[in-house]
């Protein structure tokens, strides 16, 4: 079974720093490109960070380019985000999702979530 | 920067089709996915590659797309799937992956 599970959020004041980790199972982790996802509460989905399965290439959305940075190890299954510089409107449920190897473009596993409080 | 258009909400009758947009500037020639949320839960993708199912996906979940709208049809519509349905594509300009603004679809 495929599992994409994320950890290391929690409640940091603006300005800090964060970072959340995806522990991947069940499948070929190395073979996959891996997305991360935000939503805000009662709000949409947010694309916010891609990184291929080699690391060869990234890609980030403008509103936390050089703030946050996408990493990860094939040998450990893992996946990261740091995020630093942290806002406000950093605030949101963080997924992983999992690249379709039938259609690059379509997320088809996503993680439970984690919640990224950013507040004073 | 790409932008995707969707209604904030749908309603439809049990049994009935529901048919929900999604706007973009030439999106038949880009392709599309479409997510269903539930409240509380993690996005699942129903749709991808415009009109394509993944295993496990009902067919009463089906796509299309052509011009400047794509469309999510949901027949048979059953209270089950009463959810958020969010549209997606990857700008190739940009780099970047964008998701509409969601659509609640509710059933009366």
């Amino acid at each position: 079974e495929v599992q994409l599970v994320e950890s290391g959020g929690g409640l940091v004041q603006p300005g800090g720093s964060l970072r959340l980790s995806c522990a991947a199972s069940g499948f070929t982790f190395s073979s996959y490109g891996i997305n991360w996802v935000r939503q805000a509460p009662g709000k949409g989905l947010e694309w916010i960070s891609y990184i291929s399965h080699t690391s060869s290439t990234t890609y980030y959305a403008d509103s936390v380019k050089d703030r946050f940075t996408i990493s990860r190890d094939n040998a450990k299954n893992s996946l990261w985000l740091q995020m630093d510089s942290l806002r406000d409107e950093d605030t949101a449920v963080y997924y992983c999702a999992r690249d379709s190897l039938a259609a690059p473009t379509a997320f088809d596993s996503w993680g439970q979530g984690i919640l990224v409080t950013v507040s004073s | 920067s790409y932008v995707l258009t969707q209604p904030p909400s749908w309603s439809v009758a049990p049994g009935q089709t529901a048919r929900i947009p999604c706007g973009g500037n030439n999106i038949g020639s880009k392709s599309v996915q479409w997510y269903q949320q539930k409240s509380g839960q993690a996005p699942v993708l129903v749709v991808y590659e415009d009109s394509d199912r993944p295993s496990g996906i009902p067919e009463r979940f089906s796509g299309s797309n052509s011009g400047n709208t794509a469309i999510l049809t949901v027949s048979r519509v059953e209270a089950g799937d009463e959810a958020d349905y969010y549209c997606q594509v990857w700008d190739s300009s940009s780099d970047h992956a964008v998701f509409g603004g969601g659509t609640k679809l509710n059933v009366l």
